[in-house]
């Protein structure tokens, strides 16, 4: 399997308070990714890093921030917590952009009262 | 816009039934790809189809992508309750990312 890890795997939190989702990954992969998974919505890209501080927006960006700072790191910011943003929030990467697999983390559920 | 209709979205069947789902969409994909998710875990690739009307087997898992890379189906023979889970399929997007369908529910009773 590949060495993908997120944390934290759960947590609670309030609407307004600041979040932040880690992604670390042990395989150098050049591409990691933020998707979120909702019912009915399925897995939608929130960020992607094509590289160290190289970042850019994918189909549902408002409200989330990202940065990575180091190949294996990727983080995901959640500036001032919305309920809408209760999800699971899965972190992916990937050696090539095109055509390639993505392995995935086994997730962080993210609940926001 | 691509997209990605699964179907069914639900399927409860009993060991030992064979059953398909079926992954449609309008437009033209130069690859798909399959996950199965299992509750708690992130989705797992199966297999990736790259030419159109190819055929791949894994197992007692068969998958086939369309002549015209439009579709794609996966075909499971005598279910077992360990291929109980979310099935995806999954094509490339514009910025590189995954376009995912909303998956297939698949619930094996022994």
């Amino acid at each position: 399997d590949a060495g993908i890890t997120q944390s934290p795997r759960h947590k609670v939190t309030e609407t307004g308070t600041p979040v932040t989702l880690r992604c670390h990954q042990t395989e150098n992969h050049r591409y990691m990714y933020w998707y979120r998974q909702d019912p009915g919505h399925g897995l939608r890209l929130i960020h992607y890093s094509y590289g160290v501080k190289d970042t850019d927006k994918g189909e549902v960006s408002d409200g989330y921030s990202v940065s990575r700072s180091k190949t294996e790191d990727f983080l995901l910011t959640l500036e001032s917590a919305t309920s809408s943003q209760t999800s699971v929030y899965f972190c992916a990467i990937s050696d090539y952009l095109d055509n390639q697999p993505q392995h995935f983390g086994d997730g962080t559920r993210l609940s926001i009262l | 816009t691509q997209l990605l209709e699964q179907s069914p979205q639900f399927l409860s069947i009993q060991e030992g039934e064979n059953l398909t789902v079926y992954c449609n969409s309008s437009s033209v994909f130069s690859s798909l790809q399959w996950y199965r998710q299992e509750p708690g875990e992130g989705p797992v690739l199966l297999v990736t189809v790259v030419t159109g009307g190819e055929v791949k087997k894994l197992k007692r898992l068969t998958f086939q992508f369309g002549d015209a890379r439009k579709d794609s189906s996966l075909h499971i023979t005598a279910a077992q309750p360990g291929d109980t889970g979310l099935y995806l399929c999954a094509g490339p997007g514009s910025q590189g990312n995954l376009i995912f369908g909303k998956g297939t529910k698949l619930s094996v009773k022994p």
